[in-house]
């Protein structure tokens, strides 16, 4: 099973919205609800900032959005802060007992 | 407060077995639906999903190293151990464990993380 596709970067200024895309095929991300994505500062462990495609855990702010559109999850950083800027990765469920993760997205806030 | 934290040797050498220890505390791995996961990180590449078990001793593999690794787990001590046969160079990452709250099987998220642990492989 491939790594799910990611663009590498993305950017946006403070205060703007900003998309991240995560590219599967039917077998994962079009196939369940079953899309997480991570954030992840340099030198830090991954944090949880969406779950089951759109649900948001508690203590994430609501600046913070999931959707996903045929075999297509996104990220959506609304009202961005200088403290977003960090690596973004999807993880979806694939079928068969297997998991797997995006390649990375590194937000940079302009 | 939920917390876990990795444990294990950073250098092994080439072939040798790895054998990491995840310590956890603010939550019990006999609660239905409860699982935690190992999730390594080469150096500035992306996450890579390796083993997950759950509280009913259940276990899942990453298929392109199922043959090498085993997940298991002490629940009397709060401990998940993972074991990776046949080491190499490119299994050179940070190992991170993670709690998996809840849901459906197929629903696999994880919150929180430990901080990881680097291990190089190198002879």
């Amino acid at each position: 099973q491939s790594a799910l596709t990611q663009p590498p970067s993305a950017s946006g200024s403070p205060g703007q919205s900003v998309t991240i895309s995560c590219t599967g095929t039917s077998s994962d991300v079009g196939g369940y609800n079953y899309v997480s994505w991570y954030q992840q500062h340099p030198g830090k462990a991954p944090k949880l900032m969406i779950y089951e495609v759109s649900k948001r855990p508690s203590g994430v702010p609501d600046r913070f959005s999931g959707s996903k559109s045929g075999n297509t999850a996104s990220l959506t950083v609304s009202g961005l802060q200088a403290e977003d800027e960090a690596d973004y990765y999807c993880n979806s469920y694939a079928g068969s007992n297997n998991l797997i993760f995006g390649g990375g997205t590194k937000l940079t806030v302009l | 407060q939920i917390t876990l934290k990795e444990s294990g040797p950073t250098l092994v050498k080439p072939t040798q077995t790895l054998t990491l220890t995840c310590t956890f505390s603010g939550f019990s791995l006999t609660t239905s639906g409860v699982g935690v996961a190992w999730i390594r990180q080469p150096p500035g590449k992306a996450l890579e999903w390796l083993a997950l078990i759950y509280w009913d001793d259940d276990k899942r593999y990453s298929p392109s190293l199922k043959s090498r690794l085993t997940i298991t787990k002490d629940t009397s001590k709060n401990q998940v151990v993972l074991t990776m046969t046949n080491m190499d160079p490119v299994d050179t990452a940070t190992y991170y464990c993670a709690h998996r709250p809840w849901g459906a099987k197929a629903s696999n998220w994880f919150d929180p993380w430990g901080q990881g642990t680097l291990v190089t492989v190198s002879s």
